[in-house]
């Protein structure tokens, strides 16, 4: 069990420009969570997959937001046209398939927008 | 969506128990309470979880009342690297949206 990993840890970027990040939840994980933070909040949900499906969005995800888990392993959250206020904590969390929900996080992308 | 009440801070002493209060009285009976903690630069980490009687595992026990409307996160020797932000969440029955609020961030001095 090597954890969810995240890639970047961290990422600057100018307003305007598009941005991906990547998560890889642990292996044979089935569910895979992306959230927000903002400095001194709690994590927001943001959306859900299981498996490659992706089974939830939050109304906070705008049509700037896209989210991929193609074959159901690997996860990219993709922010175009990137506004300041994007500026927060990625984190991406994945947990088994079945049984109760106990979320593993990684350790999370620090997006700053110039 | 029922909702938590933590209070923002709390203080504690190395090597003495800490009590972390979290109010639900929304609570439904398919509700369960989950604590996470998120260290400094860090993704949250899972501590806890229950339903309606108390539990305990080699992190922590938690303490939950018998209307189920209040519960307490027992770290039983705060150590300094419990020093975190405590999330106490309820998680409803085969949802996976967990919501997290603010929490309370725990600082232990030693």
């Amino acid at each position: 069990d090597t954890g969810v990993s995240q890639d970047p840890r961290h990422k600057i970027t100018k307003r305007g420009q598009n941005v991906t990040f990547r998560c890889d939840p642990i292996s044979e994980h089935n569910r895979l969570y992306w959230y927000r933070q903002t400095l001194g909040q709690g994590p927001e949900f943001l959306t859900y997959f299981q498996n490659e499906a992706q089974l939830e969005k939050s109304r906070l995800l705008s049509d700037r937001f896209s989210a991929e888990r193609p074959k159901g392993s690997f996860s990219t959250l993709e922010i175009q046209r990137t506004e300041q206020g994007d500026s927060a904590m990625y984190l991406c969390a994945s947990s088994p398939g079945t049984g109760d929900v106990k979320l593993f996080f990684g350790s999370g992308t620090q997006l700053s927008v110039l | 969506d029922a909702k938590t009440t933590q209070p923002n801070s709390m203080e504690s002493n190395e090597e003495e128990p800490v009590h972390l209060p979290c109010n639900h009285s929304t609570i439904s009976g398919t509700d369960y309470i989950h604590w996470y903690r998120q260290l400094p630069s860090q993704g949250p980490e899972y501590v806890i979880h229950g339903l309606t009687s108390n539990v305990n595992n080699r992190m922590a026990s938690l303490a939950i009342a018998e209307d189920r409307k209040s519960s307490t996160l027992i770290l039983h020797r705060a150590t300094l690297r419990d020093a975190a932000v405590y999330y106490c969440i309820l998680r409803v029955l085969n949802n996976n949206d967990m919501r997290f609020g603010a929490g309370t961030r725990l600082t232990v001095k030693p």
